[in-house]
């Protein structure tokens, strides 16, 4: 089944301590990016991927780093959260074709909240 | 300065057709125009996309002149189960490249 996964779904932390959100696709798809989601503003991009060790910033990428080693995974790294980074978080996936970005597949979520 | 404006909310019966329009004033012109159904708690699922006139598919259609400076949603005969937020999504383009920017979501809501 083709889909993009996310880890964990929940969390809850501290200010401070280092964590990472995974995410994963089987789709084989050159796209993936992540978005947060907070009331009354919406989804905002915060990292994007075109391709293996090709990434750029989105609207929001202060506090978080990424990575993308292998084309299938995507990981959100925030180094030292806070309580600011409280959101509901998506990762995306998608198929270029000739540079045009096709149909996103959004994961589940991961809803974080930091203490 | 750049941005994607939607109403905030609509109202609707069953069996009628809803139509939801995204103002996009300054789009990039490489690349799709894109909506999005969304659940409360859910990943935002993939509606219908463009590039430029009318695209249909089984479940909307899906209006793009030809300045590309709005599109529309057309749902036809809504239920119950389109009581959703409804996003577009483009790219725009900013100093550093295209950036993909979402709508800021308009609640459907469908009554019987």
């Amino acid at each position: 089944e083709a889909q993009v996964t996310q880890n964990p779904r929940y969390l809850i932390t501290v200010t401070g301590k280092k964590l990472t959100v995974t995410c994963s696709q089987n789709m084989n798809h050159e796209y993936m990016s992540w978005y947060r989601q907070d009331p009354g503003l919406g989804l905002r991009q915060i990292y994007y991927s075109m391709n293996v060790e090709v990434t750029d910033k989105g609207d929001v990428p202060e506090g978080y780093k990424v990575s993308r080693k292998e084309k299938r995974n995507f990981p959100l790294i925030l180094e030292s959260p806070s309580p600011n980074q409280t959101s509901l978080y998506f990762c995306a996936s998608s198929r270029l074709d000739s540079g045009l970005r096709e149909t996103q597949y959004f994961g589940p979520g991961t809803r974080l909240l930091v203490l | 300065l750049a941005k994607t404006t939607q109403p905030i909310s609509m109202d609707s019966y069953e069996g009628q057709e809803v139509n939801i329009t995204c103002s996009h004033n300054n789009i990039a012109t490489n690349d799709y125009i894109t909506w999005y159904q969304q659940f409360p708690s859910q990943g935002p699922r993939f509606i219908i996309q463009g590039y430029k006139t009318k695209v249909t598919n089984e479940v909307a259609s899906l209006f793009i002149p030809a300045d590309r400076k709005s599109s529309t949603l057309s749902l036809p005969r809504v239920s119950l189960s389109d009581t959703a937020v409804y996003y577009c999504l483009v790219a725009l383009p900013t100093g550093g490249g295209n950036k993909l920017t979402f709508g800021t979501g308009t609640q459907l809501k469908v009554e019987l």
